[in-house]
């Protein structure tokens, strides 16, 4: 198993443009989620999904868009990249749907938005 | 305020000694999952300890959880170099059917040899 995958490893963006990170588990997960992690705030819960065709917003959803066509694939959108959204994002994935059992984390992606 | 807040912020100590890092939460969990992450890296899940439970072992890892004081500590004992990590307590609660985990802001802990 590859376990959670994201792609890509880093990204370089100026302030306007749109993108989308890609994050993909091969563990037949139902739950997905999107965090990013800033310095000194921990994780900040973005999107997450307990299912396909389910999305739902988490802490910090603004400027960022989540689809769940299939159990593997929850992709990250950004829709018009500003500074602020500098960060390292996450994606994670859980069994049985819920956010009660441990997570799977990928490797991240480091985002700068110039 | 952060729902899970972590103590101390960074820790230093010697290969070979314990390290113990601790966790405050504010409103009832139903659990508390501790994980790792190497610098550059995704988190890695450690242990979970259950609101019912008051101990939990895992190897060198040893996890306590005091619901009344609202706190969980994480003890590493017999340091290596290759525990230098950060380490997040996260809280799982429920509130008004939807589902939080709520990482804190972790400890740093570096391992000198």
């Amino acid at each position: 198993n590859a376990g959670v995958t994201q792609t890509p490893k880093f990204q370089v963006l100026k302030t306007g443009q749109s993108m989308t990170l890609q994050c993909a588990q091969d563990m037949n997960h139902e739950y997905m989620s999107w965090y990013r992690q800033d310095p000194g705030m921990g994780l900040r819960l973005i999107h997450y999904s307990v299912g396909a065709g389910i999305t739902d917003q988490g802490e910090v959803p603004n400027g960022y868009n989540v689809s769940r066509s299939t159990t593997e694939d929850f992709p990250l959108r950004l829709l018009s990249a500003a500074p602020s959204q500098t960060s390292v994002y996450f994606c994670a994935s859980s069994y049985g749907g819920t956010l009660y059992n441990e997570q799977f984390f990928g490797p991240g992606t480091r985002l700068t938005v110039l | 305020s952060q729902q899970g807040e972590e103590d101390p912020q960074a820790l230093s100590i010697q290969e070979g000694e314990n390290a113990t890092m601790n966790c405050s939460y504010k409103t009832s969990i139903n659990n508390l999952q501790w994980y790792r992450q190497n610098s550059g890296r995704g988190l890695v899940h450690l242990i979970l300890i259950r609101s019912n439970e008051r101990e939990k072992h895992s190897g060198r890892l040893r996890v306590t959880l005091d619901t009344s004081k609202k706190s969980s500590s994480l003890l590493i004992t017999a340091s290596r170099a290759a525990d230098t990590a950060s380490y997040f307590c996260a809280s799982f609660l429920i509130i008004q059917g939807a589902q939080k985990l709520v990482f804190g802001q972790g400890t740093r802990l570096t391992i000198n040899p």
